[in-house]
């Protein structure tokens, strides 16, 4: 069975630009989360759903992000408009019954 | 929240050599993580291990909650083991993963 699968891998735009991060989760798992991982902050989580609803969005430092998760195989990660320290790995992670999380491969924003 | 600690922060190893990473929290749990972060970003699932001892090749890991530690376990490293290990565990009543700070392990051939 395929991972988790995130896109695109790598990311550079300019700031005010609006990106959108996508990922598609481990088949019949109900969970999915969004992490974001910095230098200075280490890993943290932004959001995450369970059943496809978002159950904690308290991680989500702004109003400039949102995210959405359509149907249980997407969700989207969107940064309107994008700044220089929102420059970060983004993972997406999945999870069966909100025990252990599986990790997709990142996608590497930098926003110039 | 729960608070993790990892230790060593650093490690540097030879080829072939054993080593011993720790990762304690703060209070009880009922969930945790071994993770692999490799020189390409990526974090590997290593163990999910809330409790007892578990082994997968030369990597083994144990937890004794009541303690409130997790070890892992590297045998033989090798080069590819390079990365940081990350330990975590989930908050209680949440299912936010909080991580520890990391053990950065660097195997020299």
């Amino acid at each position: 069975d395929a991972g988790v699968i995130q896109s695109p891998r790598h990311e550079v735009t300019e700031m005010g630009q609006e990106v959108t991060l996508r990922c598609k989760p481990i088949s019949g798992h109900d969970y999915l989360f969004w992490y974001r991982q910095t230098m200075m902050r280490g890993l943290e989580l932004l959001i995450y759903f369970n059943n496809n609803v978002p159950i904690d969005d308290s991680g989500m430092p702004e109003d400039r992000f949102s995210a959405k998760m359509p149907n249980a195989s997407f969700s989207t990660l969107k940064i309107q408009p994008s700044e220089p320290r929102d420059s970060a790995v983004y993972f997406c992670a999945s999870s069966l019954n909100g025990d252990e999380q599986f990790f997709g491969p990142g996608t590497r924003l930098t926003v110039l | 929240g729960i608070q993790v600690e990892q230790s060593p922060p650093d490690l540097i190893l030879q080829e072939g050599a054993n080593s011993t990473l720790r990762c304690n929290f703060s209070d009880s749990v009922n969930n945790l993580q071994w993770f692999h972060q490799n020189p390409w970003g990526q974090l590997i699932n290593l163990f999910y291990i809330p409790s007892g001892t578990k082994q997968n090749g030369r990597l083994s890991a144990t937890t004794v909650a009541t303690e409130r530690y997790s070890l892992l376990y590297i045998s033989s490293s090798q080069t590819t083991d390079s990365g940081v290990y990350f330990c975590a565990t989930l908050n209680t009543g949440f299912q936010k993963l909080v991580f520890g700070t990391g053990t950065r392990l660097l195997v020299s051939p």
